[in-house]
C-alpha cells in the first residue's frame, strides 16, 4: 500500500496532556500538509511542510501546536496541553514535487483525537 | 469569511439518475479546483480536478464544469450508484505549483437510493 499513512487512527488524551500525530507521505512525495476537520465542518488547512522546512503555517494556532517533517521519518503534528476544543479529525495529505499545474493532494485516513 | 461554499448540505437522488453537486467560490485568485469524496471515518479520496484554463473535465461517470465568470463549479455523476453515497467536498487552490493550501467547502452529503 503506497498511500498516505497516519497513526494512530484514534487517540484519546486528557486535558493538559500532549498529542503526537504521525504522517508518512506517499512514496515519492516531498510535500506534506495537515488539515483539521471539526465536527460537521469542512477541512481547514493548518500547515504545509517540505523536508526539514515549514513552508506555510498560516493555519496553525499560535500556541500549543507545532509541526515538523524531518529529513528521516514521518511528519509529526504535536499538540501540547490539549484542551477539549482540540477534539477533531486531523488529516495529512501529500503531493509530489512537480513543475506543471498538478496540485492534487492525496489524503491519509486521519487521526481522530478525543480530549476528555 | 468562507471562500468556498457548498450551499446544499445534502442531496438525495435515485439510482441511475444524475447527481449534480454545486460549489461557489469568492476568491478570484483560485485557479485549480478539486472534488473529493469522503466516507465516514476515512480520509478524503480524490475524484477529479479542473484547471481554470478549462471549463470541463470528464473522467468516466464524473464530469466537473467550471464557470469562471460566475465563480461556480459543479460535479455531475451519471449514472448515480448507491456506492456513490458519501460526503463530497469541493476544494480550491491559488497558484498552479504544487504546494498550495487547499480551501475546502463545507461538504454535501449525497444519498443515492436503490
Amino acid at each position: 500500500n503506497a498511500g498516505v499513512m497516519q497513526n494512530p487512527r484514534h487517540l484519546v488524551r486528557r486535558r493538559g496532556q500532549e498529542a503526537r500525530l504521525r504522517c508518512s507521505p506517499m512514496k515519492g512525495h516531498s510535500h506534506v500538509y495537515w488539515y483539521r476537520q471539526l465536527p460537521e465542518e469542512g477541512l481547514k488547512f493548518m500547515v504545509y511542510l517540505q523536508k526539514e522546512n515549514i513552508i506555510d503555517e498560516s493555519g496553525m494556532p499560535k500556541e500549543r501546536f507545532s509541526a515538523e517533517f524531518p529529513k528521516e521519518g514521518p511528519s509529526i503534528l504535536r499538540i501540547q496541553q490539549v484542551v477539549r476544543g482540540d477534539s477533531a479529525a486531523y488529516f495529512c495529505a501529500s503531493s509530489p514535487f512537480v513543475r506543471d499545474d498538478s496540485d492534487t493532494q492525496y489524503f491519509g485516513p486521519g487521526t481522530r483525537l478525543t480530549v476528555l | 469569511d468562507q471562500q468556498v461554499k457548498q450551499n446544499s448540505p445534502s442531496l438525495s437522488v435515485q439510482e441511475g439518475r444524475i447527481s449534480i453537486l454545486n460549489c461557489d467560490y469568492t476568491n478570484s485568485m483560485f485557479d485549480y479546483f478539486l472534488w473529493y469524496k469522503k466516507y465516514p471515518a476515512e480520509g478524503p479520496t480524490f475524484l477529479i480536478s479542473i484547471s481554470s484554463i478549462k471549463d470541463k473535465n470528464e473522467d468516466g461517470r464524473f464530469t466537473v464544469f467550471l464557470n469562471k465568470s460566475a465563480k461556480h463549479l459543479s460535479l455531475h455523476i451519471v449514472p448515480s450508484q448507491p456506492g456513490d453515497s458519501a460526503v463530497y467536498f469541493c476544494a480550491a487552490s491559488a497558484g498552479s505549483n504544487a504546494g498550495n493550501m487547499l480551501t475546502f467547502g463545507g461538504g454535501t452529503r449525497l444519498m443515492v437510493k436503490p
